[in-house]
């Protein structure tokens, strides 16, 4: 079945650069998303990337993908405490349901 | 208006009691769903309504019971509910098949005592 695999955990300084990974196993996967959940909040769409593309930028969020790898990253350029959150990538299928498979999350946490 | 409004944001229920958790939308979304969330975990689909009519039930408990008067709202009816359901609900919405993403609301943090 679909799986989507994250890293647990990310600590940074506020200024440096986060990349947050990810990795997927459908193959007809056709959207990733990044999505952002803080504390007591519900998921914020973040970005999300369609398979045909490499690379989108939005500000200070880059993501990249991987197709041959089947790899995805998001990177916050100049991170803020204020991204301190869980962030959660997904997939979907336009193959299949369009429902999305989530990962686990990873919980970036941003030392002053 | 961008957003998913749910109602209550908190709620403390016995295991007798009914109660209802409501979510409404304005951005003439046609999907609608279900999430519950547990502490340091991904949300877990529960229900998906399309154009109304639900589309798809994930084995859920029918102690959880949805509903979708019109295409703005969507409920979730409660009833004789667990202290192991005490988790946060989450509504979503997004246009057909959602495949630009989904608009999340706050969620209703939910207690079962």
């Amino acid at each position: 079945g679909e799986d989507v695999e994250q890293s647990l955990f990310l600590s940074v300084r506020e200024g440096d650069s986060s990349v947050i990974n990810c990795t997927y196993t459908d193959s007809s996967s056709t959207y990733l998303y990044w999505y952002k959940q803080e504390p007591g909040a519900g998921l914020q769409l973040l970005t999300y990337i369609f398979s045909n593309m490499d690379m989108k930028q939005d500000q200070r969020l880059t993501v990249l993908l991987n197709k041959k790898d089947k790899h995805l990253s998001l990177r916050i350029a100049d991170t803020q405490t204020g991204d301190s959150a869980i962030y959660f990538c997904a997939e979907s299928d336009t193959g299949g349901s369009y429902i999305p498979t989530f990962g686990r999350g990873t919980s970036l946490i941003v030392h002053p | 208006d961008t957003e998913v409004t749910q109602t209550p944001k908190h709620l403390v229920m016995g295991m007798t009691n009914k109660k209802s958790l409501k979510c409404e939308q304005h951005m003439g979304h046609r999907a609608m769903y279900w999430y519950k969330q547990k502490a340091k975990k991904p949300p877990e689909l529960m229900f998906v309504y399309s154009y109304e009519k639900l589309s798809i039930n994930e084995s859920v408990p029918s102690r959880f019971s949805p509903e979708c008067p019109n295409s703005s709202l969507l409920n979730l009816h409660l009833h004789a509910l667990q202290p192991e359901d005490s988790a946060l609900y989450l509504c979503a919405s997004s246009s057909r098949q959602g495949l630009g993403g989904y608009t999340f609301g706050s969620g209703t943090r939910l207690t079962v005592v």
